[in-house]
């Protein structure tokens, strides 16, 4: 079991906009600004599209936005698009000086 | 461009040692990055392993550190994990991943593809 808790899939039609969570404790993501997401298509190598919370790396669409309130982060997906279909899963630093992760989304484009 | 290739033995026996390796191109092992190890399971969760840091720091996670242990070979520009005593529960697909300073803290920005580990007998 994961030490974060997020759903295990969200859908959503292109163009429209979808919100992932991402829940954890007072001991990560609700006492860290240490949050990340990232994009992974089975088969390749997971991409990091926010850090700092809400910082996107050179390059990540600013489609992509990370947002935090108490102790659930949240990534929201505008404009929804067909190759925005994959798994997507979010990590937190934690008081102990170690990372966790969640157990990750499906992200399906209807 | 900067990429990381994970390679070892598939399948490992119950009792036994797992070990691998990651190769870094692109970027050198006595950066001011530290390197790191995660795994996946087959029902998606992940989990952290360990970090390095070139000069021979490390973090482990609690749940694995009697188990693990991770090391650099600078020459080669590698680094790499061994975890021994390995169980069923073991099963996963292994990442390695960069973690750079990106901010006024670091995050795993570069992953390799995994490489998937079958302990088994």
């Amino acid at each position: 079991q994961s030490a974060l808790t997020q759903p295990a899939s969200v859908s959503g039609s292109p163009g429209q906009s979808i919100t992932i969570s991402c829940t954890g404790t007072s001991s990560d993501v609700g006492g860290s600004n240490y949050v990340s997401w990232y994009q992974h298509h089975p088969g390749n190598a997971p991409k990091l599209l926010i850090y700092d919370l809400t910082e996107r790396p050179s390059g990540v669409s600013n489609r992509f936005s990370g947002s935090k309130s108490g102790n659930t982060a949240s990534l929201t997906i505008s404009g929804l698009q067909a190759e925005d279909e994959a798994d997507y899963f979010c990590s937190s630093y934690t008081t102990s000086s170690t990372w966790v992760f969640g157990g990750g989304t499906k992200l399906t484009v209807l | 461009q900067v990429q990381l290739q994970e390679s070892g033995p598939g399948l490992v026996k119950p009792s036994g040692t797992l070990s691998l390796t990651c190769a870094v191109s692109g970027d050198s092992i006595t950066s001011r990055d530290w390197w790191n190890w995660v795994r996946q399971f087959p029902g998606k969760g992940l989990e952290w392993i360990g970090e390095i840091y070139h000069g021979g720091s490390t973090n482990y996670s609690p749940s694995l550190k009697s188990r693990v242990t991770l090391s650099v070979d600078k020459s080669k520009n590698q680094f790499s994990l061994n975890l021994k005593s390995v169980t069923a529960a073991d099963t996963a697909v292994y990442y390695c991943a960069r973690g750079s300073w990106l901010s006024l803290f670091y995050y795993m920005d570069v992953w390799g593809k995994g490489t998937t580990v079958t302990v088994s007998s």
